[in-house]
C-alpha cells in the first residue's frame, strides 16, 4: 500500500497569514499523462470531510482561491493564503492512484 | 440536492457481523461515472478508506480488511450496504460514505480511458462501538 505522510501535524496559525501544509508519497503519484493523484480534504470541528483540491491543484466546486494544490511525484503541499477562521479543522492529504487509497495522519490547523 | 446518510447499529458485540447502510439521493450509481466510497474514523485517529463500488458493478476493497468486508448497491432503492465480519473493538469508529465521482480522461499513448476519483459529497456519518 502507498504510504501518505504528512507534516505538520499541527499548525497554530495566524488569521490573515499564509499556512502550508505538506503531504510526501511512498511512491510517485504521477501517471504518463502528466496527472497526480493527490487529493485534499478538510474536515471542520464535528463535520465530515469535505472535498478541497483533487488531482493536485483542482479546486472542487465551491472552494475559495486562497486555497492551493501544488506538488508532483512523492512531494505535495496545500497552501492556505491569508487564512481566516473558518479554516480551522484537520486537513487530510490522499492518494486514488492505487487500492487501497490511502490518506495520511492528518494536520490540525488551529487559530493562534 | 445531492444527500447521504448512514444507518446501522450503534452498539454490535465482537465476533459479530455489522451491516451498515447508505442511502443517497440526488444521484444513481446506475449514471456513468458514478460510484460510492465508504471510509471509517475511529476516535481521534485519522480516516480510513474501505470500499467503493462502481457504476458498473465493480468493487474495490482494502487491503487488511478484504476477507471481512463486502459492498452492494440496491439502485432501485438508493442504497449501499457494507457488511463486515467477526468485529473487533478496534472495528470502533464512525464510518462514513460518500459520493464519489470519476471522471476520465484519454491516455496519450494507447487513446484509453484513463479514470480519476474524487468523494464530492459525505454523509454525516454513523457512529459504531464495539463492545460487550
Amino acid at each position: 500500500d502507498i504510504v501518505m505522510t504528512q507534516s505538520p501535524l499541527s499548525l497554530p496559525v495566524t488569521p490573515g497569514e499564509p499556512a502550508s501544509i505538506s503531504c510526501r508519497s511512498s511512491q510517485s503519484l504521477l501517471d504518463s499523462n502528466g496527472r497526480n493523484f493527490c487529493d485534499w480534504y478538510l474536515q471542520k470541528p464535528g463535520q465530515p470531510p469535505q472535498l478541497l483540491v483533487y488531482l493536485g491543484s483542482i479546486r472542487a466546486s465551491g472552494v475559495p482561491d486562497r486555497f492551493g494544490g501544488s506538488g508532483s511525484h512523492t512531494d505535495f503541499s496545500l497552501t492556505i493564503t491569508n487564512v481566516e477562521a473558518g479554516d480551522v479543522g484537520i486537513y487530510y492529504c490522499v492518494q486514488t492512484l492505487g487500492i487501497p487509497w490511502t490518506f495520511g495522519q492528518g494536520t490540525k490547523v488551529e487559530i493562534k | 440536492q445531492v444527500t447521504l446518510r448512514e444507518s446501522g447499529p450503534a452498539l454490535v458485540g465482537p465476533t459479530q457481523t455489522l451491516t451498515l447502510t447508505c442511502t443517497f439521493s440526488g444521484f444513481s450509481l446506475n449514471s456513468d461515472g458514478m460510484c460510492l466510497t465508504w471510509i471509517r474514523q475511529p476516535p481521534g485517529k485519522a480516516l480510513e478508506w474501505l470500499a467503493r463500488i462502481d457504476w458498473d458493478g465493480d468493487k474495490f476493497y482494502t487491503t487488511s480488511l478484504k476477507t471481512r468486508l463486502t459492498i452492494s448497491k440496491d439502485t432501485s432503492r438508493n442504497q449501499v450496504v457494507l457488511s463486515m465480519t467477526n468485529v473487533d473493538p478496534e472495528d470502533t469508529a464512525t464510518y462514513y460514505c460518500a459520493r464519489t465521482q470519476a471522471d476520465s480522461y484519454d491516455d496519450i499513448m494507447t487513446g484509453r480511458k484513463i479514470y480519476f476519483y474524487y468523494m464530492d459529497v459525505w454523509g454525516k456519518g454513523a457512529t459504531v462501538t464495539v463492545s460487550s
